[in-house]
């Protein structure tokens, strides 16, 4: 089975500065998804960013990118110039490419910006 | 394009009764996820349905089971309600397949609290 572990339960950055999100799974599969999602506090999760496995390129996706690591299986989050609207909860995820759409979810991490 | 939507939106039951969630993809999508959410145990998935049927299950006890209608709408049922069921429950529509990648969607969750 798999697994995603969150190390950071809490993390806070001051508005314009940089931080990063850290992430580690368990697979024994080599074909799959890896995620970050966002749920504020209104509760709609919202997709962030996407990274497949077999693609060596790290995702980016305007001020979102990401570091995957395949042999360390590692995949943190970077946030860059946070602003106010990146408060949330961020969930890591990994979703296997046999067949269903199952995610496995990390604990998550609040992400707090100070103004 | 309407986005995914979950009825109802908040609920409260005694334990030992029975409750039936809604969800109703993005037009098109054939694949429904349900994740159940809670402080203690985080985000877990509980089932997913393609096109009618059941293609895989979480590790939750027979009293949770779901189906879904050939509009895809789908639905999710727990009988003999237990306190610890208290949770916002999430459906996630996607269209389905493993490539080309779908994003998931997610609703609003359904915030059940059993007394």
């Amino acid at each position: 089975a798999q697994t995603v572990t969150q190390s950071q339960p809490e993390m806070s950055v001051q508005e314009a500065e940089t931080v990063t999100l850290s992430c580690t799974y368990d697979t024994s599969e080599s074909d799959y998804y890896l995620f970050w999602y966002k749920q504020p506090p209104s509760r709609q999760m919202i997709l962030v960013i996407r990274q497949e496995a077999y693609k060596q390129q790290n995702a980016t996706e305007n001020r979102f990118s990401v570091n995957f690591q395949k042999a360390a299986k590692s995949f943190s989050l970077k946030i860059s110039d946070s602003q106010l609207g990146d408060a949330a909860m961020y969930f890591c995820a990994y979703r296997s490419n046999f067949g269903n759409e199952k995610l496995t979810f990390g604990t998550g991490t609040r992400l707090t910006i100070i103004p | 394009k309407a986005g995914v939507t979950q009825t109802p939106r908040y609920l409260i039951k005694t334990r030992g009764q029975q409750v039936t969630l809604s969800c109703s993809p993005i037009s098109g999508h054939r694949s429904v996820s349900w994740y159940q959410q809670t402080p203690g145990q985080g985000l877990q998935f509980l089932f997913e349905y393609f096109s009618e049927t059941q293609r895989n299950k979480g590790n939750f006890p027979g009293r949770f089971s779901g189906r879904q209608f050939s509009n895809s709408r789908s639905e999710m049922n727990v009988s003999t309600l237990e306190l610890g069921d208290s949770a916002l429950y999430l459906c996630a529509s996607s269209l389905g397949w493993a490539r080309p990648y779908g994003e998931q969607f997610f609703g609003p969750g359904t915030r059940l609290t059993v007394l």
